[in-house]
Formats: C-alpha cells, structure tokens, sequence
C-alpha cells in the first residue's frame, strides 16, 4: 500500500509568479484535502476536494485554488505569490465517511523570494 | 468543530509513559478526538480516534472522560523517536469536514 506523495519536495518562487504542486493520494482514499503550514504553527486548512469536487474551503483567498484528477490525485494551484505564502504545504488523502486517519504525504516547501 | 487546550511543552524519559493531555470543553455528543503527530520535517501521522470508550492499539491509549470535556493519549514506552508534536483534534465524523490543528503539544523524550 502506498502511501500519499508530495512533488517537488522543495521550490523557491518570486513574488508575483504562480505555483503548482502536486499530490498523489494513497491507494482507496478518494478525499484530498490540502493545508498550509507556517513556520512554527500547526496546519492550516485550504479546501478538500471529494469526487473531484470541492466539498470544503478554510479562510484562503481565491487565488488558492485545486483540482481533483479521476484517478483521485491533486493539484493546488497559487496565483499572485506574497511573501506571506512561504510555507510548508500538506496534502493528506482519506477515505470519506468510514472514520479512518487522514494519512499526510511529506509536503512541499515553498519559499517565495 | 470544537477548540482544544493543550500545553504548549512537556518533557518525558526515555522509557517511561508519556501522557497527554488535552482539554475539550465544548464537545459536542457527535464529536470524535483525534489525535496526531508531527516529527520534524515530516507531514502529520495519525495516532488514534475515539468517540466515549478508551481505545488502545498498537502506537498508543487514548483515555476520555466520562463526560468527554477531556482526554489523554498515553505513549507507554516513550522512545526518543516520539519526540515529536502532539496534537489533539476534535471534529464530526462526516464528510467535508476538515481537521482543525491548534498549536499542539511538543514532546521532548529524553535519554
């Protein structure tokens, strides 16, 4: 069983640009969801994403936006970078409605620069 | 979902039972507590989930009051391994919902 992959692993961007990050869900879990996590803070929801809907947002601007893929892997798409958008994001992959554990990939750290 | 409380700090010896606690007051009857941990530089890892009953399995013990305003999740061998950030989350068990991260617990094992 697979776990829930993260790519890139790290990526430097400048104010302004835009980022793509990806994410492949594990195995059975068709729910994606996507947090951002400051330095010294704990997550942060963005969105989650069910049957390639989303089904849930945090306190994001629009210009934090995803996609969800049939095959139930991720996308999180941020325009406009800010100084303030450093910071390590986390995709985590569930299995709706049976209870289970989110499981968490590594993350992706970003630094806009 | 519902806020928790926890202390920002603990230090526990290697070996010896870890137990942390975490206040949620204002749980509702449907509301589950997760907890979870983070070792540095690695995303979030699920521990454990429970409702009312004292659940056990193979990372830790989760022990919830009677009338559910709190919780402690027992590590009963810490190892330097669990040095790690604890946090406790309670949230409804349904779809769409999100988990709610406070500032958790940082647990320091020491040889």
């Amino acid at each position: 069983e697979t776990g829930v992959t993260q790519s890139p692993t790290h990526l430097i961007k400048t104010r302004g640009q835009q980022v793509t990050l990806r994410c492949s869900s594990q195995s059975g879990h068709n729910t994606v969801s996507w947090y951002q996590q400051a330095l010294g803070q704990g997550p942060q929801f963005i969105f989650q994403y069910y049957r390639e809907e989303e089904n849930g947002r945090g306190n994001f601007p629009p210009r934090f936006s995803g996609l969800q893929f049939p095959n139930y892997s991720s996308e999180l798409n941020v325009n406009a970078l800010e100084l303030d958008d450093s910071a390590l994001y986390l995709c985590a992959s569930s299995q709706q409605g049976l209870g289970y554990g989110y499981t968490f990939g590594s993350g992706t750290r970003l630094t806009v620069v | 979902d519902a806020k928790t409380t926890q202390p920002p700090s603990m230090d526990c010896a290697e070996g010896r039972a870890a137990n942390l606690p975490c206040n949620h007051s204002t749980i509702s009857g449907n509301e589950y507590v997760y907890w979870y941990r983070q070792i540095h530089s690695q995303g979030p890892q699920y521990i454990i989930h429970g409702l009312k009953n004292n659940e056990t399995n193979e990372m830790a013990s989760l022990i919830i009051t009677e009338d559910r305003k709190s919780s402690t999740l027992i590590l009963p061998h810490a190892t330097l391994r669990d040095t790690a950030v604890y946090y406790c989350i309670v949230r409804f068990n349904n779809a769409g919902n999100m988990l709610t991260f406070g500032g958790g617990t940082r647990l320091m094992v020491k040889p």
